[in-house]
């Protein structure tokens, strides 16, 4: 069975500040690994995605995750926190079967930014 | 081009009353999923089809809940019975159905049961 486990519910950072979220996975096989952040009010969006190429993942709004097999995590990193960084980060498993592309969602993690 | 869109954004309905939500996926892309996100479940998965194969049921909470795609594009989200447990956000997606592509995500309904 797939899951993933998101450490912290809730994480404060200041501007400016390391942002790091975790993502923990449970999975037979490595699986296909996603991240994603909801604004406020706004539907989901993609921010990386983990699909089995390189272990280490840029994506948008200067966001990068690595893939650590022998960890099974795939931690959400950005150097500088930004105040538009404010948002609910969710970490996503997709069974790398072909077929099955359905997505198992950890339980999110609300990033808060300090001005 | 246009993304997922749903209807209604909002629904409000009694107990027991039956509950039809639409999704209007991105126009050729073969697979589609509906998910529920509510405060206590976090985000669920509830069904998923791709192309003309029988649909992923496995995430469906209760008999009460059935979905259909119509000629592999518009899909429709029924909840029969509805009960204040079904009070939620419910979100489709759809991806091009190979494993591992991305799933773009609608606005979502926001269902609510009094």
């Amino acid at each position: 069975a797939q899951s993933v486990t998101q450490l912290g519910s809730h994480v404060s950072v200041s501007e400016g500040a390391l942002v790091l979220l975790r993502c923990n996975y449970s999975s037979s096989v490595p699986p296909y690994l996603f991240w994603y952040v909801q604004y406020p009010n706004q539907g989901l969006q993609l921010l990386l995605k983990y699909t089995s190429a390189a272990t280490l993942v840029k994506g948008i709004n200067g966001f990068e995750a690595e893939f650590k097999k022998s960890e099974t995590s795939f931690h959400l990193t950005k150097p500088s926190a930004h105040m538009s960084d404010a948002a609910e980060y969710f970490c996503a498993v997709s069974p790398p079967q072909t077929g099955a592309n359905n997505l198992f969602f950890g339980t999110g993690t609300r990033l808060t930014v300090i001005p | 081009g246009a993304g997922v869109s749903q209807s209604p954004s909002n629904k409000v309905t009694e107990k027991g009353k039956d509950v039809e939500l639409r999704c209007d996926p991105i126009s050729g892309h073969t697979a589609l999923y509906w998910y529920r996100q509510s405060l206590g479940q976090g985000l669920e998965f509830l069904i998923y089809f791709q192309g003309n194969s029988a649909p992923d049921k496995s995430g469906l909470p209760s008999d009460r809940f059935s979905a259909e795609r119509t000629g592999g594009s518009v899909s429709t989200l029924t909840i029969q019975r509805t009960q204040q447990e079904d009070s939620a956000v419910y979100l489709c997606a759809s991806s091009l159905g190979t494993s591992g592509n991305e799933q773009f995500f609608g606005p979502g309904t926001r269902l609510t049961v009094l």
